[in-house]
């Protein structure tokens, strides 16, 4: 079966601080991709980044990084000097191969940054 | 620029009224899905389609109903709302491919509200 745990709730920084929300996956398929999206207050879910199982490349975009590590079945995502404006809720998702295409969301990270 | 299309998007509604959610996208894109998301941010696939005249039941069990007659369009029909369909559902679509997991542009949601 396939899951996707976020054991962050909440996390609450101060503006300019680095944090990382963590993802760890569950899945018997050796071909999956993984999904981050942010949903801000207004509501809609936002694709931040999608990654293959067979790219454990690390990836870098302006200040967000994700960590791919198939070993510990993570796949973490870092805000490098927060904003007020990154205040949302992170989902990270889990999509087996083939032409299904149906997400597993997990729970949710609601990052608050306060200025 | 929203290419996916919800109406309405909030809805309060007394019991046991029939309710239709709207979604319709400008994409092309064959594969459209329904999640319903929680008030404690947990989002679940309830419905999804490959295409015109294909519906097919998601994960979390729902007493609503979908229709799929033209590309575009691809409504939630709730016949007797209840306290319990409180909720904010969000409808998504993505283009078709053989193989591998393509992105999901959401729409904006549909927030109801069942007293």
């Amino acid at each position: 079966a396939q899951k996707v745990t976020q054991a962050q709730t909440e996390i609450s920084v101060v503006e300019k601080e680095d944090v990382t929300l963590d993802c760890v996956y569950e899945t018997r398929d050796t071909t999956y991709y993984l999904f981050w999206y942010k949903q801000p207050p207004s509501g809609e879910l936002v694709f931040l980044i999608r990654r293959n199982s067979f790219d454990e490349q690390n990836e870098i975009s302006g200040r967000y990084s994700w960590n791919f590590q198939k070993s510990t079945s993570s796949f973490n995502f870092t805000i490098t000097a927060s904003q007020v404006v990154d205040s949302a809720v992170y989902f990270c998702a889990l999509a087996e191969g083939g032409a299904t295409n149906k997400l597993i969301f997990g729970t949710g990270t609601l990052l608050a940054v306060q200025p | 620029e929203a290419d996916i299309y919800q109406t309405p998007r909030y809805l309060v509604i007394g019991t046991g009224k029939k309710i239709t959610l709207e979604c319709s996208q400008t994409m092309g894109h064959d594969k459209m899905y329904w999640y319903q998301q929680d008030p404690g941010m947990e989002l679940h696939l309830i419905h999804y389609s490959y295409g015109v005249n294909s519906t097919e039941k998601g994960d979390l069990s729902s007493e609503s109903t979908v229709s799929r007659i033209r590309t575009e369009h691809f409504p939630l029909t709730l016949e007797s709302a209840r306290p319990s369909h409180t909720s904010q559902y969000l409808c998504a679509s993505s283009a078709l491919s053989s193989s591998g997991a393509n992105v999901l542009t959401f729409g904006a949601g549909s927030r109801l509200t069942v007293l």
